[in-house]
């Protein structure tokens, strides 16, 4: 069983770029999250997704930054007009649904991204 | 969710048992106790989870505390591969993001 898909694993984009992240979900997976990493910091959670519906986008920086999760496809985390203060580690979670038991959130390995 | 309270470091020895600590004094009934770890910039992996038993898997075991104010989680048999920064967090119902604190930084030494 595939675990969580994230790519690429490195991205680099200059000032003024856009960044896509993707990310597949394990399968039979269904609830989507998004963490950044900013160097020396610690994870901190930016959204969270259900197939075609944002639930909680308390984290997400009001501007540049957008989500999505579509029907069929990966979840995209995307960034517009990139600066170097978004150079960080951007983790996917997927977690199946039903109840705290077992919702537990499975991690991927990360995109990470460095804006030159 | 809960505020969790981690030493900042530890270290143990190869092939002894480690402990680690976390004070969860402000947890709700039902939110659960769940333990990441993180090694070097890999993503987080998960360990465990409970609510108010003990509980054992093929990695490690959670102890909680009856009052459920604390936990420990016990890495029976640490190997080098076992250094890592571990995350304990209390985390509510279906759906709810995990709040990373700063964990405690493990290092397991030959």
């Amino acid at each position: 069983n595939a675990g969580v898909m994230q790519n690429p694993r490195h991205l680099v984009r200059r000032r003024g770029q856009e960044a896509r992240l993707r990310c597949s979900p394990m399968k039979g997976h269904s609830h989507v999250y998004w963490y950044r990493q900013l160097p020396e910091e610690g994870l901190k959670f930016m959204v969270y997704l259900q197939k075609e519906n944002i639930i909680d986008e308390s984290g997400m920086p009001k501007e540049r930054f957008s989500a999505e999760f579509p029907k069929e496809g990966p979840s995209i985390l995307r960034i517009q007009q990139v600066v170097r203060g978004d150079s960080a580690a951007y983790f996917c979670a997927s977690s199946h649904t039903g109840g705290a038991s077992t919702d537990t959130q499975y991690f991927g390995p990360g995109t990470r991204l460095t804006v030159l | 969710d809960a505020k969790t309270t981690q030493p900042t470091s530890m270290d143990c020895a190869e092939g002894r048992a480690a402990n680690l600590p976390c004070n969860h004094s402000t947890i709700s009934g039902n939110e659960y106790v769940y333990w990441y770890r993180q090694i070097h910039s890999q993503g987080p992996q998960y360990i465990i989870h409970g609510l108010k038993n003990n509980e054992t898997n093929e990695m490690a075991s959670l102890i909680i505390t009856e009052d459920r104010k604390s936990s420990t989680l016990i890495l029976p048999h640490a190997t080098l591969r076992d250094t890592a920064v571990y995350y304990c967090i209390a985390s509510g119902d279906a759906g709810q993001k995990l709040v990373f604190g700063q964990g405690t930084r493990l290092t397991i030494n030959p």
